[in-house]
């Protein structure tokens, strides 16, 4: 079956613009994470949906950030006048269930390079 | 706060040879679960291998296994018979609540593992 998707795999802007990234999870996965991973960095937590509800919304960086997963399944992270050191690789993935043994599987990331 | 500690930046192996990278992490909690990814440079992150730190066995899976030492805080990375394949970024990961109600996952920051022909 299909894994995650993201769209799109590459994005450009230009300082202070408003960005919208997509994650398509895996069908019938209702946990869902958004990470952001910095040059020369692991993946940092961002945000989690169990659902269409932000289950822990506590590693968003400013509230120039935030998610919607409005039907429970494609998830939209928007970022508010963008600033550069926003540039990094946006990483999310899905699971089944928001359980500990539930394994992450993860998409391939949208490249956000602010100018 | 849980910490994640990779202190190998880069490290590099020949083909079928054996290489052990490492991974050290700081938590006070009893219940919770390591794990190793693999990220190529498709960018697309790729589960490795998992560990329970409630099982004392090492977990193994093929050509990787772990060292999991839960009084030291250690969980290495032992990879067999190394292939052109492998060459990857390698995270080391720790999923725990972190004194809240949910399941966290923190990763380190990598090791560039090369392998040579």
């Amino acid at each position: 079956g299909a894994g995650v998707s993201q769209t799109p795999s590459n994005k450009v802007t230009e300082k202070g613009k408003y960005v919208e990234l997509r994650c398509d999870p895996i069908s019938g996965h209702t946990a869902l994470y958004w990470y952001r991973q910095s040059l020369g960095q692991g993946p940092e937590f961002l945000i989690y949906f169990q659902g269409t509800g932000a289950a822990d919304d506590s590693g968003l960086p400013n509230d120039r950030f935030f998610a919607v997963r409005p039907e429970g399944s494609v998830s939209t992270l928007k970022i508010q006048r963008t600033e550069r050191g926003d540039s990094a690789v946006y990483l999310c993935a899905s699971s089944l269930r928001l359980v500990s043994y539930n394994e992450q599987f993860f998409g391939p990331g949208t490249r956000l390079t602010v100018l | 706060a849980q910490t994640v500690t990779q202190s190998q930046p880069e490290m590099s192996v020949q083909e079928a040879e054996t290489v052990t990278l490492s991974c050290t992490y700081d938590t006070s909690e009893n219940n919770y679960y390591l794990f190793w990814y693999k990220q190529p440079p498709s960018r697309q992150m790729i589960l490795v291998i998992r560990q329970e730190a409630y099982k004392q066995q090492n977990a193994t899976e093929n050509r990787f296994s772990v060292n999991f030492q839960k009084a030291a805080k250690s969980f290495s990375l032992k990879i067999s018979d190394s292939q052109l394949g492998d060459t990857a970024m390698y995270f080391c990961a720790y999923l725990g609540r972190s004194g809240g109600s949910n399941y966290k996952l923190t990763f380190g920051k990598g090791t560039l593992l090369t392998v040579n022909p």
